[in-house]
């Protein structure tokens, strides 16, 4: 199994602002993912990223955005740039661990954009 | 493309009756399944997955999911639900050929009274 760790929990930002989350991981692992849940709703991934390349991100997200960083196989950031209010929701970091399958979540982190 | 949909967004129950949250899904190819449990302020927990083999499984907390190929259904059930069952559930399918990507349904809350 893996223990995710993110950081913070949460946070209430002023809009314009941007907040940059931490996922630790206590294995390595090749990638790592990144998930928003906004109110109410399910989870969207909003991209993957790769330790030593860009990350790749799923339709709807972009890097200006959501820009990523994969210094090592255990750490990552997502940074939520130039926030609004609509950016308010749960970030969430994942991980999957070889072929089995399964993938362990953080415990997120709930951003509020007043 | 794979699409995953949870019909009931809410499912009320009283306490030690059965409950059965109903996920269906779309896909091209062949999948992986899961559920997911999300409890307040917490991440996501896997309380059970289909991967190959026999089409009951069983996973924590009593739980169990039958895998029906024909009708592309993964319904989650328990014979006897406790007040500790209240939580958020979540459906998700992976493809076997990139089992790295998750795709979740809606979700459903459970709601447990006594």
């Amino acid at each position: 199994s893996a223990v995710i760790s993110q950081k913070p929990s949460r946070d209430i930002c002023q809009r314009g602002t941007s907040l940059t989350i931490q996922c630790q991981v206590d294995s390595q692992v090749t990638m790592m993912f990144w998930y928003r849940q906004q109110p109410g709703q399910s989870l969207t991934l909003i991209a993957t990223a790769n330790q030593g390349s860009e990350a790749t991100y799923e339709s709807g997200f972009v890097i200006d955005k959501f820009p990523i960083s994969r210094p090592n196989l255990t750490f990552s950031t997502l940074t939520v740039s130039n926030m609004s209010p609509e950016d308010s929701s749960i970030y969430l970091c994942s991980v999957v661990l070889g072929t089995n399958t399964e993938a362990f979540f953080g415990q997120g982190t709930r951003l509020t954009v007043v | 493309a794979q699409s995953v949909t949870q019909l009931d967004s809410q499912v009320p129950v009283f306490e030690e009756a059965p409950v059965e949250l109903r996920c269906n899904y779309s896909s091209s190819v062949s999948v992986y399944l899961f559920w997911y449990v999300q409890y307040p302020n917490q991440g996501l927990q896997l309380l059970l997955k289909y991967l190959s083999g026999s089409t009951l499984v069983k996973g924590i907390n009593g739980f169990e999911a039958e895998f029906n190929k024909s009708q592309t259904s993964f319904h989650l059930r328990k014979p006897s639900v406790h007040i500790s069952d209240t939580a958020e559930y979540f459906c998700a399918v992976s493809d076997r050929e990139d089992f790295n990507k998750f795709y979740f349904g809606s979700g459903t809350k459970l709601n447990v009274k006594p």
